[in-house]
């Protein structure tokens, strides 16, 4: 079982609709959680990070951890062809410097226009 | 954040040569950096971190005798995929980790083909 789990997608919608994005996990000890937002060919861009549980908003993008069911969310709201990306879960147990990252499969998300 | 350049970002090789790929934190001195891969709709893989004067750390799995690390400056470090072969095709993507764990900054990657 991998310790991060990401539906891959892809994932189509029409512009201005409500996206959500999810990760599962499986170690408890996890307690930093990051989106990053990857364009084709270049890498990954930090979005949004969340500590422990609870929601955190930022414009467009609210990010939800819930602990509780090892569960972590992403959403978009009036999403803008210019959301199409790779989106990528992240989380680590650690806060220290050079706390590993561990990553989601990524889910490929389109915004029709 | 910080700014990361990562050179070159495409490169096709024949089987059994050597490629090398470089990683330049740009705007401030990084003793550690990481580097990645990431095969086609995959996750990040962090394959070792690259400390800055001494032997770079690998994850399990990964040979440190194909994939050399080199960090020998505080804004450089490289990978060299020594022997190159087909199954080695991927896009592999640095970063470095500034002031805490959200400091994370990547390259834009090197997508590496070998023929």
């Amino acid at each position: 079982q991998k310790e991060v789990e990401q539906d891959p997608g892809p994932l189509s919608v029409p512009e201005g609709a409500i996206v959500s994005l999810n990760c599962t996990y499986s170690n408890s000890a996890f307690q930093y959680f990051m989106w990053y937002r990857q364009y084709s060919r270049k890498g990954p861009e930090l979005l949004m990070y969340t500590y422990s549980s609870g929601n955190k908003e930022d414009g467009r993008f609210t990010a939800q951890v819930d602990k509780s069911s090892k569960y972590i969310s992403l959403f978009i709201r009036d999403s803008q062809p210019s959301d199409s990306a790779t989106y990528l879960c992240a989380m680590s147990a650690s806060d220290n410097q050079g706390g590993k990252l561990i990553f989601g499969q990524g889910t490929e998300l389109s915004v029709k226009p | 954040g910080a700014v990361v350049s990562q050179h070159p970002s495409r490169v096709i090789c024949k089987s059994g040569t050597s490629v090398k790929i470089e990683c330049r934190s740009l705007d401030f001195q990084a003793t550690t950096m990481f580097w990645y891969r990431q095969f086609p709709k995959q996750s990040l893989m962090l394959m070792a971190t690259s400390n800055e004067g001494s032997k770079a750390t690998y994850e399990q799995g990964v040979e440190k005798d194909k994939f050399l690390i080199n960090h020998a400056s505080l804004t450089l470090s490289t990978l060299t995929v020594t022997s190159a072969h087909p199954e080695d095709s991927s896009f592999y993507i640095c970063s470095t980790l500034r002031a805490s764990l959200y400091g994370y900054t990547f390259g834009s990657g090197t997508r590496l083909t070998v023929v």
